[in-house]
C-alpha cells in the first residue's frame, strides 16, 4: 500500500511568520510531487509542483524534496490569515493517480 | 483562466437510485480522472481516463461504476445503485498529456445518500 503521510495538525503560526508543512511518501518509485491547498467545502487548489531534489521557490511559497529520505516540505513565508487551510501533500508514481495525504491544517493566527 | 467545471454541486438522492455526476475538463487536456472525499477523510482515486477508456482504476471503482466521455467535452460519472457510504465529494480532475504536468480540480459535487 503506497502511502503519503502527513501530521493532521493544527499546526498554528503567528501572521507574518514561517509555516512549515512536511510530508513523507513510502513509494520510492514516485516521481512528482504536489502540494495543494483546500478550503473547507471547497476543491483541492494547486500551490506547488516539484519533481527533483533541492528547493523551488513561488512567491512566499518553497518546496522541498528529498528523494532519499522520501520527504517533501512546503514553507510559506510572511503567513497570513488567508493561507490558513488544509494542505494536502500529493505524489504520483508510475501511474498516473495523485495519492494524497490526509493533510494538514494550517492556522495563521492574528 | 481555463477551469474544469462540474455539475451539479450538490445532489442528493435516495439508495438505491442511480446519480450521474458531469464533468467538462478543460479543452486541451488529454487525461482525465475522479476523485472522491468522504467528509473528514482524505482524496481517494477512483478512475483514469485517456483515449477514451480506463487507464487505471481503484478498488473503490466496483461494477457500480461507470465512467464515460459522451462527446467531445463532457465526461460522466455513473453510480448505478448509489449505498449510504457513497456520499462524499466527488471530484473530476484533467491534466495535459506530458506525465508531470498538474491535475486540475473541479469544484465538485456534494452527493447525499439517504
Amino acid at each position: 500500500q503506497k502511502e503519503v503521510e502527513q501530521n493532521s495538525g493544527p499546526l498554528s503560526v503567528p501572521e507574518g511568520a514561517i509555516a512549515s508543512l512536511n510530508c513523507t511518501y513510502s513509494d520510492r518509485g514516485s516521481q512528482s510531487f504536489f502540494w495543494y491547498r483546500q478550503y473547507s467545502g471547497k476543491s483541492p487548489e494547486l500551490i506547488m509542483s516539484i519533481y527533483s531534489n533541492g528547493d523551488k521557490e513561488d512567491g512566499r511559497f518553497t518546496a522541498q524534496l528529498n528523494k532519499a529520505s522520501q520527504y517533501v516540505s512546503l514553507l510559506i513565508r510572511d503567513s497570513q490569515p488567508s493561507d490558513s487551510a488544509t494542505y494536502l501533500c500529493a505524489v504520483t508514481g508510475g501511474g498516473n493517480k495523485l495519492t494524497f495525504g490526509t493533510g494538514t491544517q494550517l492556522k495563521v493566527e492574528l | 483562466e481555463p477551469e474544469v467545471t462540474q455539475t451539479p454541486s450538490h445532489q442528493v438522492t435516495q439508495m438505491g437510485q442511480e446519480v450521474i455526476l458531469r464533468c467538462v475538463p478543460i479543452s486541451n487536456h488529454l487525461y482525465f480522472y475522479w476523485y472522491r472525499q468522504i467528509l473528514g477523510q482524505k482524496v481517494e482515486f477512483l478512475v483514469s481516463f485517456y483515449n477514451n477508456e480506463i487507464s487505471e482504476k481503484s478498488e473503490i471503482f466496483d461494477d457500480q461504476f461507470s465512467v464515460e466521455r459522451p462527446d467531445g467535452s463532457n465526461f460522466t460519472l455513473k453510480i448505478r445503485s448509489t449505498k449510504l457510504e457513497d456520499s462524499a465529494m466527488y471530484f473530476c480532475a484533467s491534466r495535459i498529456n506530458r506525465p508531470q504536468e498538474t491535475q486540475y480540480f473541479g469544484p465538485g459535487t456534494r452527493l447525499l445518500v439517504l
